[in-house]
């Protein structure tokens, strides 16, 4: 079955500690999003990549970077996690940039941060 | 500044019976609306969408309501079925754009049998 990845599912680090979550997708889609979604609060976009173009939402923390080496994979690296950063990551994949398109999404990252 | 609103946290519905679960927004360059559910454990999965040209979407049990004027939508499941239990987001998109969906806080469904 075609679908998108996330690992791992749960992920613990200490305060400061880079960390990395990973995605990674079977459908062969052109767009890869990261969204974070804190408790009770809607998903909120952090950067999407277009192929190797990548865009980051005007408001997302610079301590937030993301790579994708492939049209498979896209990882995201907080270099330096603080306790506002624990939240679930949910990676989500589309066949193209355009209105009203479905995205499909992975299962979700949670991250606590100590 | 939320853009789009789900403002009941949770709503609890008789087997059988309608769920309506509702969404407002506000910007009016949105053409595109969606609602996903979502299984404990699990991503969001699509249930269904409408453009800003419709004012309804129908798919089996899911009905999607959209009144422009209002800036309102409605997501209608007849009949209602325990396996619906789920947290349901609302999102909306502008076309021409990055895809980017814009989400609402979501509402927990409870369909008890």
């Amino acid at each position: 079955d075609a679908m998108v990845i996330q690992n791992p599912r749960y992920q613990v680090t200490q305060f400061g500690k880079p960390v990395t979550l990973s995605c990674s997708q079977t459908l062969n889609h052109n767009v890869m999003y990261w969204y974070q979604q804190k408790s009770s609060q809607a998903p909120k976009l952090l950067f999407h990549y277009y192929d190797k173009d990548f865009n980051n939402e005007a408001d997302t923390p610079d301590n937030f970077q993301s790579r994708r080496p492939n049209t498979s994979f896209c990882f995201l690296d907080i270099r330096s996690p603080g306790l506002g950063d624990a939240a679930m990551y949910l990676c989500a994949t589309s066949r193209d940039l355009a209105g009203g398109l479905e995205q499909f999404f992975g299962p979700g990252t949670r991250l606590t941060v100590l | 500044d939320q853009q789009v609103k789900q403002n009941s946290p949770s709503l609890s519905v008789q087997e059988g019976r309608i769920s309506i679960l509702n969404c407002d927004y506000t910007n009016s360059m949105f053409d595109y609306f969606l609602w996903y559910k979502k299984y404990p454990a699990e991503g969001p999965t699509f249930l269904i969408s409408i453009s800003s040209i419709k004012d309804k979407n129908e798919d089996g049990r899911f009905t999607v309501f959209l009144n422009k004027s209002a800036k309102h939508l409605s997501l209608h499941i007849v009949p209602s079925q325990p396996g619906d239990s789920a947290v349901y987001f609302c999102a909306a998109s502008v076309s021409g754009n990055t895809g980017k969906l814009i989400f609402g806080q979501g509402t927990t469904l409870q369909v008890k049998p």
